[in-house]
């Protein structure tokens, strides 16, 4: 158990849909990380937050968007599903210190079916 | 980052050790080199990083070369729990402000009984 939760963990849905994943990251990391998991993409970083704010952005479609609250879990919506959004999406959280490397703690995923 | 090259999948008998090669030829000074492990479909693991110096905690020992060009993470006693896609990943150690992880396709180590 990394101490990162992600809720839910499958979501189905259909093409057009809106859908939320939540993220609480372990007690302390400032740092949350989404990353997309898919068959033909394999793991991609998607956007990471700091302390509420935005720091870096990946491959995140203009369609899917994030946030971070002040109780530092995170949210990522993603609109307009289309059928190639189907791919497990797993949150990552750290200390980031800035200091040095600090590893990522990954959650168990959301697995999103989209028909 | 600089990139990483690894052979897609190696097989190891249960209770022998795992070396797992990397290349990464065109790392720079700063950048450090990570290994984490995804057992099937779940969240990737952290298991181990270096800069220059060999390496060891309780899940395995990482060689980097001399010249960084190349390292190697040793599972010492596989088990067939330790069957799982293993990345090697390198990365600015310190001075940024994105740690983000960049996961080519790794190696699928497949432990055998």
């Amino acid at each position: 158990d990394s101490g990162v939760t992600q809720t839910p963990k499958h979501l189905i849905t259909a093409t057009g849909q809106r859908v939320t994943l939540r993220c609480s990251p372990r007690s302390g990391d400032l740092s949350v990380y989404w990353y997309q998991q898919s068959l033909d993409q394999g793991l991609q970083f998607l956007i990471q937050y700091y302390n509420g704010e935005e720091r870096a952005k990946g491959n995140i479609l203009e369609r899917f968007s994030a946030q971070q609250f002040p109780d530092l879990h995170s949210e990522l919506n993603l609109s307009s599903l289309e059928l190639g959004d189907s791919a497990l999406y797993f949150c990552a959280s750290s200390v980031e210190t800035g200091g040095g490397y600090n590893e990522q703690f990954f959650g168990p995923g959301t697995r999103l079916t989209v028909l | 980052d600089a990139k990483t090259t690894q052979p897609p999948s190696m097989d190891c008998a249960e209770g022998r050790a795992a070396n797992l090669p990397c290349n990464h030829s065109t790392i720079s000074g700063n950048e450090y080199v990570y290994w984490y492990r995804q057992i099937h479909s779940q969240g990737p693991q952290y298991i181990i990083h270096g800069l220059k110096n060999n390496e060891t905690n309780e899940m395995a020992s990482l060689i980097i070369t001399e010249d960084r060009k190349s390292s190697t993470l040793i599972l010492p006693h596989a088990t067939l729990r330790d069957t799982a896609v293993y990345y090697c990943i390198v990365r600015v150690g310190w001075g940024g402000s994105n740690y983000k992880l960049t996961f080519g396709k790794g190696t699928l180590l497949t432990v055998n009984p």
